[in-house]
Order: C-alpha cells, then sequence, then structure tokens
C-alpha cells in the first residue's frame, strides 16, 4: 500500500464547531505532516511529526490542534475556525530524513 | 529562511516543442531539491528530485548551484504533461522532509 488516505474528502463546518481531519498511511513511514493549500497557491506547511513526536509547529494557530495517535495515524482538530481557513488541507507521509513526501488527495474544508 | 521561486505562473507550448521549468533558490546550507506535479483532479507527486538523477517521463532536472537553480526540461512535450509543476526545497532539517515550495507553473501543452 502505497498511498496515504484522508478523510473526509469534504467537510462544511460552522465557525462553533468542533470536527477532526483524519490520515493513514500504511508504508512504515515514521514523519507525518499537514500542509494548507488555498485556491492557486502552493502548500504550505503546518505540523511535522517525526516518530509520533511533533517537531515543527509554524506558527499555526491553536484552533488548529494536531494529534498523533500511532505511526500509521495523524489527525487534525479543528475548533473555532474563520471563514480564511476554508482551504484543502494535505496530509503527507515520509521516512524521516530529506526525501520524498507521499500526499494524500486531501480534505476540501469550508467554513461558514 | 529558504525561498523558492518560479518566475513563469503559465506556460504554452506546443506538442513536440521543447519545454524548461525555471526554479529558482535561495538558501544557505546544502539544498534537497525536488519536482512534484499535480495532474487534474490527482494528488500531488513527486516527478524528480536531483540527488536522484534519474529521468522520469523524459523529464530532466539539474541542480546548479552557482546559479542556485534546478530548472525542468523535457526536449519533446507531450500533451499528457499539461499540469501544475511545483519547484520544492528540503533544508537540512533531520525531522523530516519540510517542503518549501514555489508558486508552481501552470503547463499546458497544445496538440
Amino acid at each position: 500500500d502505497t498511498e496515504v488516505t484522508q478523510t473526509p474528502k469534504h467537510l462544511v463546518m460552522g465557525m462553533t464547531n468542533k470536527k477532526s481531519l483524519k490520515c493513514e498511511q500504511h508504508m512504515g513511514h515514521r514523519a507525518m505532516y499537514w500542509y494548507k493549500q488555498k485556491a492557486k497557491k502552493p502548500p504550505e506547511l503546518m505540523f511535522v511529526y517525526s516518530y509520533e513526536k511533533l517537531s515543527i509547529n509554524e506558527s499555526v494557530p491553536s484552533r488548529f490542534s494536531p494529534e498523533c495517535p500511532n505511526s500509521s495515524l495523524l489527525n487534525l482538530h479543528l475548533h473555532a475556525l474563520q471563514p480564511e481557513d476554508s482551504a484543502l488541507y494535505l496530509c503527507a507521509s515520509s521516512q524521516v530524513g530529506r526525501t520524498e513526501a507521499f500526499f494524500g488527495q486531501g480534505t476540501r474544508l469550508t467554513v461558514v | 529562511a529558504q525561498r523558492v521561486t518560479q518566475p513563469e505562473k503559465l506556460l504554452s507550448v506546443f506538442k513536440g516543442a521543447p519545454v524548461e521549468l525555471k526554479c529558482n533558490y535561495s538558501y544557505s546550507g546544502s539544498p534537497e531539491l525536488f519536482w512534484y506535479v499535480q495532474y487534474s483532479r490527482q494528488r500531488l507527486q513527486l516527478l524528480l528530485r536531483h540527488i536522484s538523477r534519474e529521468s522520469i517521463k523524459g523529464f530532466t532536472a539539474d541542480l546548479n548551484k552557482g546559479e542556485t537553480s534546478f530548472h525542468l526540461k523535457k526536449p519533446f512535450a507531450q500533451e499528457e504533461d499539461s499540469a501544475m509543476y511545483y519547484c520544492a526545497l528540503s533544508g537540512e532539517e533531520t525531522s523530516g522532509s519540510r517542503l518549501t515550495f514555489g508558486e508552481g507553473t501552470q503547463l499546458t501543452v497544445n496538440p
């Protein structure tokens, strides 16, 4: 299995809702990532997990809360989001170190 | 700080013509450079990385440290090459592949 799977594919949430995005990989990768991609823009790194520990937080607001329950799963918990947080959220995984990252299809999030 | 610049947002060529997508970078250490491609309605995927020096789908890219460039080239473009191409840089982190992407170049290959 060489895929990164993200659920759900689409999500619409209100500004007072709490929701979670999920990401799964079974390639044995020990580094996992969350990226945010706005329309017609490149992906921007949000968080990096290395060996299930948060190693990089790119000054992301606390309304985004990542979690890595085990080496195959990565979650992104969302709470009190703003309309400007609407974007495509990409999960990726890789071996630890500077190597190829495998991306999921993304979750298209709309905050209303 | 690390930065990647792709000067062309849009590039249009005819089938069979050569194509070159430009990428320049700024990084004080020893970077790892990648080209990622996103075909319509598909996920972002790796096309090339400089360290492997491979040719994938007829594309090649050479790292020029003097000019801080990593341009992507193909001698004869095909219609199926139409896609968004991102140049990306990974710095000397050890925790993971922390990628900084350029703005991307949308390549259209016309019949």
